[in-house]
């Protein structure tokens, strides 16, 4: 069974900390992606990934820096954390070929306080 | 670039009734591909049908279809005999020409009322 998985379901933490989220997925993908959802906003794409070590800004990605060193895994970095990041982060995977239908991890729920 | 719009922040449908969930697009692409996702309360992300650009027919997948107008740019999302269990948030999305990301619209929120 296709398994993406993020490291934390909830997550407090204060402003100015540095915060990590972790991705992993099991399905041998290339692509990988972090996406915020916010109420009355949808889904809005931070930073994406071809392939080990590449990276991609999407549209929103200040605030945030990625990180691919293996390519099972991508790490969504909060430098600073600030109250307005608090939200929703959904990690997602695809492969690069067919119409590469993404697969979503569970969800964090961050809250910076 | 691409762009998804959902004009239904919210829906309700009677348990059994069908329900159309609206979505439009706009790409130059010619060729692109069109998703519906749906996302319970539990905040999962479940993939519920595609469309690409250039099938010929609606596609159909158990009580989800797609009812595709290239014409107009919509990929409406029919959801027949509707349960509660189908009450959710759902999300049109697409992507362009190529290995390109999913854009995604802001959703519709389904009640199904007994």
């Amino acid at each position: 069974d296709v398994k993406v998985t993020q490291s934390s379901r909830y997550l407090v933490k204060r402003t100015g900390e540095k915060v990590f989220l972790e991705c992993v997925q099991d399905m041998d993908h290339e692509n990988m992606f972090w996406y915020r959802q916010d109420p009355g906003l949808g889904l809005r794409l931070i930073y994406f990934s071809y392939d080990v070590k590449m990276k991609e800004k999407g549209d929103i990605p200040e605030g945030y820096s990625v990180s691919r060193e293996k390519k099972e895994r991508f790490s969504l970095i909060l430098e600073s954390a600030s109250t307005n990041q608090t939200s929703m982060y959904l990690c997602a995977s695809s492969q690069s070929s067919g119409y590469n239908e993404q697969f979503f991890g569970p969800g964090t729920r961050l809250t910076v306080l | 670039a691409q762009k998804i719009t959902q004009t239904q922040p919210g829906m309700f449908v009677q348990e059994k009734e069908a329900v159309t969930l609206d979505c439009t697009y706009d790409t130059s692409d010619p060729s692109y591909g069109l998703f519906w996702y749906k996302q319970p309360s539990s905040g999962e992300m479940i993939f519920l049908i595609y469309q690409g650009s250039y099938d010929q027919q609606n596609a159909t997948e158990g009580r989800y279809s797609l009812n595709f107008q290239k014409a107009r740019k919509s990929a409406n999302l029919v959801i027949s005999a509707s349960q509660l269990g189908d009450s959710a948030m759902y999300f049109c999305a697409m992507r362009g020409l190529g290995n390109t990301p999913l854009v995604f619209g802001k959703g519709t929120r389904l009640s199904v009322i007994a």
